[in-house]
C-alpha cells in the first residue's frame, strides 16, 4: 500500500496562500492523488483529485510533479475558516474505492 | 436529505452495553463505507458494501463488530459487549459506485462507553 508523508501541522495568517506538500515515493502507476479536508466534529469532504500535472477548482489547486513521488495542495488566500486538518491519499485499494487516511496536516489559520 | 445521515449523533452507552448506530446514505448509491475515527487519528477503515454485500470487511476489529445492509440502501453497524477502548466517533460513506468515484462523508456518530 502507497505512504503518505505530510507535516503535522502548520500555521499560516489569513490573506496567504497555502501550500501543503504530501510525499508518496510508492505511489503506484494506477493511483490518482486526493485530497480531504476535515472540520471539528465533521465527517472529512473532498477537496481535489489529480493524476500529474495540475489540477484547479474553486477551492484549491493540486500540483503534481512529473515523477509522481510528491503534490502539493495549494490553498489560496485562506480565511480563518480553512482552519481544518488537510489528508493527503493515493491508495486507490484494489476495486473497492476504499481510503486508507494517514494523520493528516492540521491547518491553524490565524488573524 | 442530499447528503449521508447518521444517527444518533450522539450515544453514551455502558461497558458491556450493545449498540446500533444508523447510516442513511445518498440516495442512489450503491457503495458504502463504515470508518472509526479516535481523537487525533485519521479515519480507519472498518467495512465496505456493495449493494447488499460486504465486499470487504478487513477493518473489523474483532466479532463484536457487524455491519449489515440488507436492503442495500440503510446500513447498520452493530457493536456488541461495548468496551470503553470502542469510544470513538463512528463515520458513514458512500459513492456512486466504488473505486474511482468520490466519496461522501456523514458527520459521524459519536460513541462514548463508560
Amino acid at each position: 500500500l502507497a505512504k503518505t508523508t505530510q507535516p503535522i501541522s502548520m500555521d499560516s495568517y489569513e490573506g496567504q496562500e497555502v501550500n501543503i506538500t504530501c510525499s508518496h515515493n510508492n505511489i503506484a502507476t494506477n493511483d490518482y492523488i486526493t485530497w480531504y479536508q476535515q472540520f471539528p466534529s465533521q465527517g472529512p469532504r473532498f477537496i481535489i483529485q489529480g493524476y500529474k500535472t495540475k489540477v484547479t477548482n474553486e477551492v484549491a489547486s493540486l500540483f503534481i510533479p512529473a515523477d509522481r513521488k510528491s503534490s502539493t495542495l495549494s490553498l489560496p488566500r485562506v480565511s480563518l475558516s480553512d482552519t481544518a486538518v488537510y489528508y493527503c491519499l493515493v491508495d486507490v485499494s484494489g476495486n473497492t474505492g476504499k481510503l486508507i487516511f494517514g494523520q493528516g496536516t492540521t491547518l491553524q489559520v490565524k488573524p | 436529505g442530499a447528503g449521508v445521515s447518521q444517527t444518533p449523533s450522539n450515544k453514551v452507552t455502558e461497558k458491556g452495553k450493545y449498540v446500533e448506530l444508523r447510516c442513511d446514505p445518498i440516495s442512489g448509491h450503491t457503495a458504502l463505507y463504515w470508518y472509526r475515527q479516535s481523537l487525533g487519528q485519521g479515519p480507519e477503515f472498518l467495512i465496505y458494501f456493495q449493494g447488499t454485500g460486504a465486499a470487504d470487511d478487513s477493518g473489523l476489529p474483532n466479532d463484536r463488530f457487524f455491519a449489515v445492509r440488507p436492503e442495500g440502501s440503510v446500513s447498520t453497524l452493530k457493536i456488541q459487549r461495548t468496551e470503553r477502548g470502542d469510544s470513538a466517533v463512528y463515520l458513514c460513506a458512500s459513492s456512486v459506485q466504488g473505486a474511482g468515484d468520490t466519496i461522501y462523508f456523514g458527520e459521524g456518530s459519536w460513541l462514548t462507553v463508560v
